[in-house]
């Protein structure tokens, strides 16, 4: 059984940082892109970052570019989101999602998600 | 950026059909996947590439894009239905993933 578990979420204040987890198992995790997705409380969902199989490609929302940092250890079968300079509108429910391999793949196993509060 | 377009919700009674659109700029161009998610719940998939639909999710459910619009359709719908749903594409102009802003669909 496919499962994702995110972990490192909490109350971080204004221009700090935080490293979210997310632990993957009953799949090959070093086959699969991994994505981060995040959803404000009350709002929608709007997709944060992803990675490529081997860790050798990344990308960005705007909103988080040059801030945040998607990572993997394949050996492990985890996925990170180094989160610095954190604001305000950053707070949210953080989820990871699995897509195969290529560009424009669904996102087919979310896991249950991590709450991230940015406040002072 | 891409942008898609939702309506913020759409009601509709028990056993009529629920039809939910996502508008982008020649979205037919591109692989809509549509995601449901219920009050509390993390989103689950429910139409990839335009109209297919994974193991376990009701044949009631199904999907079409071409040209500007992509719809997901829910036939004979359920009070089990009622949720947000989400469209979402790849914009590989930017390599970036996009969501639409999600409709709330109401059971009568």
């Amino acid at each position: 059984e496919v499962q994702l578990v995110e972990s490192g979420g909490g109350l971080v204040q204004p221009g700090g940082s935080l490293r979210l987890s997310c632990a993957a198992s009953g799949f090959t995790f070093s086959s699969y892109w991994m994505h981060w997705v995040r959803q404000a409380p009350g709002k929608g969902l709007v997709w944060v970052s992803r990675i490529n199989s081997d860790g050798s490609s990344t990308s960005y929302a705007d909103s988080v570019k040059g801030r945040f940092t998607i990572s993997r250890d394949n050996a492990k079968n985890t996925l990170y989101l180094q989160m610095n300079s954190l604001r305000a509108e950053d707070t949210a429910v953080y989820y990871c999602a699995r897509s195969d391999s290529y560009s424009g793949s669904q996102l087919d196993y979310w896991g249950q998600g991590t709450l991230v509060t940015v406040s002072s | 950026s891409y942008v898609l377009t939702q309506p913020p919700s759409v009601s509709v009674a028990p056993g009529k059909t629920a039809r939910i659109t996502c508008g982008g700029n020649n979205i037919g161009s591109k692989s809509v996947h549509w995601y449901q998610q219920k009050p509390g719940q993390a989103p689950v998939l429910v139409i990839y590439y335009d109209s297919d639909r994974p193991s376990g999710i009701p044949e009631r459910f199904s999907g079409s894009n071409s040209g500007n619009t992509a719809t997901l359709t829910i036939s004979r719908v359920e009070a089990g239905d009622e949720a947000d749903y989400y469209c979402q594409v790849w914009d590989s102009s930017s390599d970036q993933g996009v969501f639409g802003g999600g409709t709330k669909l109401t059971v009568l």
